[in-house]
This record gives structure tokens, C-alpha cells and sequence, in this order.
């Protein structure tokens, strides 16, 4: 399975919404809802920011959304703060056979 | 409150031999599929090997392939993955994780792995 493929680097003003792709195949996130997204600070564990495409879990602020177009998913963070600088992840269910297959991360910088 | 607590990483020579294990609370362990994910320091996440519930059933990404086992004891909630003829290519940060329909809702610290002579 090859990686997703993510922009290295993204970045927006405070306040300013800023959306990051994540491309794949029809075998992985044309194929299921299963896209994920993380946030990783540095030296910390991925968090957790949207399941199956577009889904928030608690205590995920809603600046953060997701959403998909055929093989390309996107995550949204609309009004960006500081606190949401930080390499950011997406991931997609591959099949009943395969394992999960993530993107190669973009770098979200804060301006 | 579902936690992960990883252990057993440290330095080792190439070609040698490493467990990690993971500690599992909060949940019914044995309801859930487990991976490992690793991630090389400034690179991406990779998931390397997943176990279902039962430990039945076992996948591993193709650059670990008959060299990692992953098990898990359901009895002391514990999943583990036992590490051969390790590479210099196999230092990564290595993390457990809890994943449903290929959603990663929880994840350990991670645990540093280091190959080196």
C-alpha cells in the first residue's frame, strides 16, 4: 500500500481558515468513509480530529471539519489560532486485508 | 479512561532482538483490534503490524515481514511486539494503538527504538 499523498507544508493568519488534502486511490479513500485526521504537536502522541470523513470527537473544537471528494478527502480549519500549529495527518481504512494507510503529514504554520 | 502505556524500547545493536509491550486500562481489551504504528523522528506514521481480538488473526506492513510478531495477552491486557534482526531502518518511535474501522481514536506515548552499533 503506498501512502496518502499530503502538501508538506501549509499555512494561513490568525483567524483565517486554511484546508489541507489528502489523495489516495479508489482502493482506500475513493473506496470507504474511513478517512481520519491527527494533529501531532512535537514530542507528542497523534491526536484524534475527525473520523469517518467529516465526524468530530468530543472535545474537538468545530473550527476543524473534514470532508471528501472522490479520492481526495480535505480538512478544513477555519479561523486558525496558534494552538493548531502542528504536523497534521490523515489516514484511510485500505480494505478488510490491508492496513490503515496514512498520509505523509503536512506541517501546519500558524502566521 | 481509556489508557496506553508503552514500554520496552531502548538502544540495540543491528541484528539484535527487542519486546515492547503495551499496557491496556479502561477498556474491554479483548473487544478491540490493536496496532503498532511507528514513525522514524521528523518522518510519517506507518503502521506496522495489527492483532485482532482474539489474536487469531495478525498483519504486518511488508518492511517488518518475518521479522516482527506482534501478540497480545488478553488476560493481563497487555499487546506486544517482539522485534528480530533489527535494522538500522527500524528506529522510529513505536506506538500502540486502539483503532475501530481504521480510526486511531487512542494512542500510547510512544516508545523510542534505537538501532545503532
Amino acid at each position: 500500500q503506498s501512502a496518502l499523498t499530503q502538501p508538506p507544508s501549509a499555512s494561513g493568519s490568525p483567524g483565517q481558515p486554511v484546508t489541507i488534502s489528502c489523495t489516495g486511490t479508489s482502493s482506500d479513500v475513493g473506496g470507504y468513509n474511513y478517512v481520519s485526521w491527527y494533529q501531532q504537536h512535537p514530542g507528542k502522541a497523534p491526536k484524534l480530529m475527525i473520523y469517518e470523513v467529516s465526524k468530530r470527537p468530543s472535545g474537538v473544537p468545530d473550527r476543524f471539519s473534514g470532508s471528501k471528494s472522490g479520492n481526495t478527502a480535505s480538512l478544513t480549519v477555519s479561523g486558525l489560532q496558534a494552538e493548531d500549529e502542528a504536523d497534521y495527518y490523515c489516514s484511510s481504512y485500505a480494505g478488510t486485508n490491508n492496513l490503515v494507510v496514512f498520509g505523509g503529514g503536512t506541517k501546519l504554520t500558524v502566521l | 479512561e481509556v489508557q496506553l502505556v508503552e514500554s520496552g524500547g531502548g538502544l540495540v545493536q543491528p541484528g539484535g532482538s527487542l519486546r515492547l509491550s503495551c499496557a491496556a486500562s479502561g477498556f474491554t481489551f479483548s473487544s478491540y483490534w490493536m496496532y503498532w504504528v511507528r514513525q522514524v523522528p521528523g518522518k510519517g506514521l506507518v503502521c506496522v503490524s495489527r492483532i485482532n481480538g482474539d489474536g487469531s488473526s495478525t498483519t504486518y506492513a511488508d518492511s517488518v515481514k518475518g521479522r516482527f510478531t506482534i501478540s497480545r495477552d488478553n488476560a493481563k491486557n497487555t499487546l506486544y511486539l517482539q522485534m528480530n534482526s533489527l535494522r538500522a531502518e527500524d528506529t522510529a518511535v513505536y506506538y500502540c494503538a486502539r483503532a475501530t474501522n481504521g480510526c486511531y481514536g487512542y494512542w500510547g506515548q510512544g516508545t523510542l527504538v534505537t538501532v545503532s552499533s
